[in-house]
């Protein structure tokens, strides 16, 4: 199967607050990876990325946390609000040529 | 609007039939994907083609072929369909032949329905 995974596949958030989304990897060679969002009946939407070389970067709203040691990839979205309800995906290069996705996370964010 | 366009939408057939994607990348893409999302596979990458060759495989079946034409856009051909291929079919576009290592842009899908 896929190295890629996410610790749990449904978030429950209240709106306001700040959600943290999992995921481990266990291809120690992966050097890129990307967070996507998927709405229901649409296409998965990136979100951002981070390159190995990298231990954080952040984007509006969104921070992705990179930690090489324990193989463990996070989403922080500050201020979750209604329409950041989707389905996340993390994905990883460990080759050239594709990316290996996880599982996904739903979020719903409750009013 | 990612700018990836994929036709149809919805695609409803019979067990044994054979049926034929379309995916327009970005403009200026010249990498196009396809992948098969299922209830219980997740994303699963088939085949990539960069510039109208073949790029790299994945977990594609031999019933699927896939090709892409000078104007860039690309095929996707499944035959022999059984209800195992229900799911939907992504198509993904990057500027790269390196797609791993660049965001890549996908369209809306098609969902495909065997009955």
């Amino acid at each position: 199967g896929e190295s890629v995974g996410l610790h749990l596949p449904t978030l429950s958030v209240q709106e306001g607050d700040n959600s943290i989304i999992n995921c481990a990897y266990s291809n120690s060679a992966s050097d890129y990876f990307i967070w996507y969002k998927q709405e229901s009946g649409k296409g998965p939407q990136f979100i951002i990325d981070i390159r190995s070389n990298m231990d954080k970067r952040q984007g509006q709203r969104v921070t992705v946390l990179l930690n090489k040691t324990v193989k463990h990839l996070s989403l922080q979205i500050a201020a979750t609000q209604p329409g950041d309800s989707a389905v996340y995906f993390c994905a990883e290069n460990s080759n050239d040529y594709k990316l290996s996705f996880g599982a996904g996370t739903t979020v719903t964010v409750r009013a | 609007d990612s700018g990836v366009t994929q036709t149809p939408k919805h695609l409803i057939t019979a067990t044994g039939q054979r049926v034929t994607l379309r995916c327009s990348p970005r403009s200026g893409d010249l990498s196009v994907y396809w992948y098969q999302q299922s209830l219980d596979q997740g994303l699963q990458f088939l085949i990539q083609y960069y510039n109208g060759e073949e790029r790299a495989k994945g977990n594609i079946l031999e019933r699927f072929s896939a090709q892409q034409f000078p104007d860039l856009h690309s095929e996707l051909n499944l035959s022999s369909l059984e209800l195992g291929d229900s799911a939907l079919y992504f198509c993904a576009s990057s500027p790269s032949a390196s797609g791993g290592n660049y965001e890549q842009y996908f369209g809306p899908g098609t969902r495909l329905t065997v009955t």
